[in-house]
């Protein structure tokens, strides 16, 4: 299994532009989660999406930033318009339906707004 | 909700030597715990978990916690580390709602 996709690994980007962060889960799985790590405040959940249904979003920090989940296989968290205090590395993870069942995690997105 | 607390930022160690992690979490109701790892510039990895049944875990590399209820701890430890431990690990609690919430996450730098 290829395991959870995320493109662009790297971003950068000036202060205003609208930036859109991509992920695919890994196949079969039916939760996925986007995150932000920075070092200022560690890891954050932002949203979180079960059977492509938004089920928790109050991690979102304000409506500059919205995500979707059109079908099973992708995912999009977009920014806009975007800020320097947006930098961060952005994380992807997906999960199987079950009990117990452990979250796997995109290799992330490096964005930089300057 | 809950709360992981990682007592300890960075933790420098000799190679060989054993090293300990310390994971305190608050939370009311039953809990699953998680430790993962990131290596430098990539995502986390799961190192292990305790869902239930015996409190003491262990993964493939060496790494082993345990849960102790009572002190809501569920403390990292490796007898004998390898440069390639050198990374930053992270303690994280869900419950029912599989939602985790993670840790500050402790550095681990091993040095020769």
């Amino acid at each position: 299994d290829a395991g959870v996709i995320q493109s662009p690994r790297h971003e950068v980007t000036e202060m205003g532009q609208e930036v859109t962060l991509r992920c695919k889960p890994i196949s079969g799985h039916n939760s996925l989660f986007w995150y932000r790590q920075t070092m200022m405040r560690g890891l954050e959940l932002l949203i979180y999406f079960n059977n492509n249904v938004p089920i928790d979003d109050s991690g979102m920090p304000e409506d500059r930033f919205s995500a979707k989940m059109p079908n099973a296989s992708f995912s999009t968290l977009k920014i806009q318009p975007s800020e320097p205090r947006d930098s961060a590395v952005y994380f992807c993870a997906s999960r199987a339906r079950g009990w117990g069942e452990t979250q796997y995690f995109g290799p992330g997105t490096r964005l930089l707004v300057l | 909700a809950q709360s992981v607390t990682q007592l300890d930022s960075q933790v420098p160690v000799f190679e060989e030597a054993p090293v300990e992690l310390r994971c305190n979490y608050s939370s009311s109701v039953s809990v699953y715990l998680f430790w993962y790892v990131q290596y430098p510039n990539q995502g986390l990895q799961l190192l292990l978990k305790y869902l239930s049944g015996s409190t003491l875990v262990e993964s493939i590399n060496g790494f082993e916690a345990e849960f102790n209820k009572s002190q809501t701890s569920f403390h990292l430890r490796k007898p004998s580390v390898h440069i390639s431990d050198t990374a930053e690990y992270f303690c994280a609690v869900s419950g029912d709602d599989y939602k985790l919430s993670f840790g500050a996450g402790t550095t681990v730098t091993v040095r020769a």
